[in-house]
């Protein structure tokens, strides 16, 4: 079935632990994001990649790390998780930047939701 | 500073036809789009206006004024799955989305 898969759909975990949130997409498309979701607010970029070796700082980046090492992975990386990180985060895909309704129209993976105690 | 409004809660009745309103100021403009979330589910696309007007699809119809920063989404023949948060979100001259918080849209029999 083509789309987005994320892993895990849950975690809780403890302070200070690494946490790694794991992203794989058949689409073959280029552009990938992680956000996360808080009650009350927007999706918050925390960061993108345009396309495989790229990534870029989106509006909430500090305590995260991203990698694309291909076009279909995009593991998110919690180096020490503090109680803030505690959300829902989603990873998304689109077609490569060229109009913008392409680059806007985002498909989502099933989310994480990520407790940190 | 970059910002969409929407309101946050409405209520519907079931056959009836609502409007959600979305209102921003951005840095640049590339296109509004709307997309749907169900509860404990992700976001799916609705629809994409980047020009003035009215865009129709089936029940759904999005409309967008640039010149006064506004849009809002139009659903008609409300059906109970339509129970859902409804967000609107604007792509900036970076080619960024930027978010609103959604509408929670709650269809009554």
């Amino acid at each position: 079935i083509a789309g987005i898969t994320q892993a895990p759909t849950s975690q809780i975990l403890a302070a200070g632990r690494r946490m790694t949130l794991r992203c794989t997409q058949d689409m073959r498309h280029n552009a990938m994001y992680w956000y996360r979701q808080d009650l009350g607010l927007g999706l918050r970029l925390i960061h993108y990649s345009n396309t495989a070796g790229t990534t870029g700082k989106g509006e909430v980046p500090d305590g995260y790390s991203v990698s694309r090492a291909n076009t279909d992975d995009f593991p998110l990386t919690l180096a020490s998780a503090v109680p803030s990180q505690t959300s829902v985060y989603f990873c998304a895909s689109s077609e490569a930047p060229g109009t913008g309704g392409d680059y806007g129209k985002l498909f989502f993976g099933s989310g994480t939701q990520l407790s940190v105690l | 500073g970059q910002n969409i409004d929407q309101p946050t809660e409405m209520t519907a009745t079931e056959g009836a036809i609502v409007q959600i309103n979305c209102t921003y100021q951005t840095s640049g403009f590339n296109g509004l789009f709307w997309y749907q979330q169900h509860a404990g589910e992700a976001p799916t696309f609705l629809s994409y206006n980047v020009l003035d007007g009215l865009e129709e699809k089936g029940r759904f119809s999005s409309f967008l004024s640039r010149s006064k920063g506004y849009s809002y989404l139009l659903l008609k023949e409300l059906q109970m799955k339509d129970s859902a948060s409804y967000l609107c979100a604007v792509m900036d001259s970076n080619y960024q989305l930027i978010w609103g918080a959604g509408t929670k849209l709650i269809i009554k029999p």
